[in-house]
């Protein structure tokens, strides 16, 4: 267990709402990234956090915005929901050093209806 | 577009028998090599990590390193029914780059 959690764990939405998924750690790891999961796609890096207020994006950004005010927490929004945003969603977090290790919180399963 | 390629699978073994996985990948700067291994609808944990040639041993797994062919794989010994998950291989390129690129995973099913 990593002190990582995820929330919601669940959350049903309607097209073109905001949503806003968060990720909490209680380690005060460096390194937190939000990940999404699709069957036939596997794992796919959406944007990540090197620090408080440094965040880059990653290869599926579009649609995604993300803010760390805090260490502790990362999050993930969405601000105008869309069908193809139905995933599962999840936060890993890599701890400061060279192993490059990460580790992933519960997730969240979002459904954009 | 640096890649991470695995077996779709599925990859089925009897019980007791030897599982094993492939993973490679196309970026020859990559450093660090990771094994996890994702139950159905839970989240991977992360179970081997290799970063030099040769073989790394932790209990009846073992990771395989070979930079010069671009190739890592995991071997499962005495297979059980509770290694039925799918493995998901993922490598980082190092120094100042902490991402990780997934491979879409293997599904491992071991029989009784």
């Amino acid at each position: 267990d990593a002190g990582i959690t995820q929330s919601p764990r669940h959350k049903v939405t309607e097209t073109g709402t905001p949503v806003t998924l968060r990720c909490h750690q209680t380690e005060n790891h460096r390194y937190m990234y939000w990940y999404r999961q699709d069957p036939g796609h596997g794992l796919r890096l959406i944007h990540y956090s090197y620090g408080v207020k440094d965040t880059d994006k990653g290869e599926v950004s579009d649609g995604y915005s993300v803010s760390r005010s805090k260490t502790e927490d990362f999050l993930l929004t969405l601000e105008s929901a869309t069908s193809s945003q139905t995933s599962v969603y999840f936060c890993a977090i890599s701890p400061s050093g060279l192993s490059y290790e990460q580790y992933f919180g519960p997730g969240t399963r979002l459904t954009v209806t | 577009q640096k890649e991470v390629e695995q077996n779709s699978g599925p990859l089925s073994v009897p019980e007791g028998a030897i599982a094993s996985l492939n993973c490679t990948y196309s970026d020859r700067v990559s450093q660090s090599f990771f094994w996890y291994r994702q139950y159905s609808g839970k989240s991977p944990e992360l179970i081997m990590s290799i970063y030099s040639n040769g073989d790394k041993e932790d209990g009846r797994f073992t990771a395989q390193l070979n930079k010069a062919s671009q190739y890592v794989s995991l071997l499962i010994r005495d297979s059980q029914p509770s290694d039925s998950a799918t493995y998901l291989c993922a490598v980082n390129r190092g120094g100042s780059n902490y991402k990780l690129t997934f491979g879409k995973g293997t599904l491992l099913t071991v029989n009784p």
